[in-house]
Parts: C-alpha cells; sequence; structure tokens
C-alpha cells in the first residue's frame, strides 16, 4: 500500500516549457513534504520542501504547490532546462519517517 | 566536501554470505537512514538512526541489521542475503528528523 503515489512514470517537456510533476498521499498525518531529483549513478539531491501549513513553496525556478483538501502535491519548473531530465522523486514526513513515490522520468527536449 | 560515502558501490555475492555495506557521513549529522530502490516502488526506507545507539525500524527492515556505534558510521548488515535483497541501496543523513536529507552515491547489491 504504496501512502505516496507518483502517477505519472515519465514526462517529456520542450526546453524552455513548464513542467509539472504530480504526487498524491493518502495519509493526512503527513506534516512535511520533500522533493528529490536523481541522476544516474548518482544518489538523490534536495530540491525543495513545503510544511504542511504553506500552500506554496518558490525557489528560482522550482515552485511547490501542497493542496491538503485534495491531499495533492505539485512541482513546477519553469522554464525547463536540458540539464532538469532526471528522475524526481516526491517524499512525505510523518514522526521520524520519510516515505517517497516511485519518482517519475522527467525528459527535456532541446 | 560535505559527503557520504558507501562503500561497496557494486557487490555481486551468493545467497547466505554476510555481507556488510558501510556508510560514514563527514555533516556531524544527527540522523541517518538507509534506503533500498527497485523500480517502481520508489525508495522505502529499511532502517533509521536519530543518534548515536538509537536505531528504529523503516518500512521493510526484514532481513537487515544495522548499528550505530559512532555518529559518522551507520553500517547496513545482511547476515543471510538472500535474492529478493538484490536491488540498489542509498544511504542518507541529515542535521534532524525529516529534514533534507545528503544521500551517498548508492551500492548495486546483487544476491544470486
Amino acid at each position: 500500500d504504496q501512502q505516496v503515489k507518483q502517477n505519472s512514470p515519465s514526462l517529456s517537456v520542450q526546453e524552455g516549457r513548464i513542467s509539472i510533476l504530480n504526487c498524491d498521499y493518502t495519509n493526512s498525518m503527513f506534516d512535511y513534504f520533500l522533493w528529490y531529483k536523481k541522476y544516474p549513478a548518482e544518489g538523490p539531491t534536495f530540491l525543495i520542501s513545503i510544511s504542511s501549513i504553506k500552500d506554496k513553496n518558490e525557489d528560482g525556478r522550482f515552485t511547490v504547490f501542497l493542496n491538503k483538501s485534495a491531499k495533492h502535491l505539485s512541482l513546477h519548473i519553469v522554464p525547463s532546462q536540458p540539464g532538469d531530465s532526471a528522475v524526481y522523486f516526491c517524499a512525505a514526513r510523518y514522526g521520524n519517517k520519510l516515505v517517497f513515490g516511485a519518482g517519475t522520468i522527467l525528459r527535456v527536449k532541446s | 566536501e560535505a559527503q557520504v560515502t558507501q562503500n561497496p558501490r557494486y557487490l555481486i555475492t551468493v545467497t547466505g554470505k554476510k555481507l556488510t555495506v558501510t556508510c560514514s557521513q563527514n555533516m556531524n549529522h544527527e540522523y541517518m537512514s538507509w534506503y533500498r530502490q527497485d523500480p517502481g516502488l520508489g525508495l522505502r526506507q529499511i532502517y533509521y538512526s536519530m543518534n548515536v545507539e538509537v536505531t528504529d525500524k523503516g518500512d521493510v527492515p526484514e532481513g537487515y541489521k544495522v548499528s550505530r556505534k559512532e555518529k559518522r558510521n551507520f553500517p547496513l548488515i545482511l547476515e543471510s542475503p538472500s535474492p529478493n535483497q538484490t536491488s540498489l541501496y542509498f544511504c542518507a543523513s541529515s542535521p534532524g528528523t525529516g529534514q533534507p536529507q545528503h544521500f551517498g552515491d548508492g551500492t548495486r547489491l546483487s544476491i544470486l
């Protein structure tokens, strides 16, 4: 039973356009959400996070939106660049644990 | 340079032969954790440690052991590996619980 779901295994976007990656969760006890990016043969690297008391957090080209009533999280990348091509994982925290989604492969075409 | 170092990076071994994957961090982080990554399942937490001598089970602890005798080290032990433990393993650390984690580059284990 996956508590954090990324329903799109992959996404392809043209360079310069917006990339939107989505994440749904089932556990209302999650209080903190994070996005990680992963390149091949490397470990995930932290990208951006949001507390459950907020609905938006922005950092440069990256914005995370949280809709608590819908239990939905999204990551917007504007504008998308070829170097953004990677696997993106969303993660959610409850207590001392972190639960990850299965990941979405983003391909940004130049 | 701040980093989490895992060794070995790759290992092919046989069922039942005990193995240890080491993990070391140089950031003085309190929290450390082990994950396994499998296709379609993402990263699943195996064990975590909130501080020296404090460890707890994650979501998939069966078949694994850990220890935290020193703050910087958090080895993962497979006492009797089985083929279903073939996976990509990541160690991670963070200043505290739930804070953004720094990940190692991964260890690919193949159990034949």
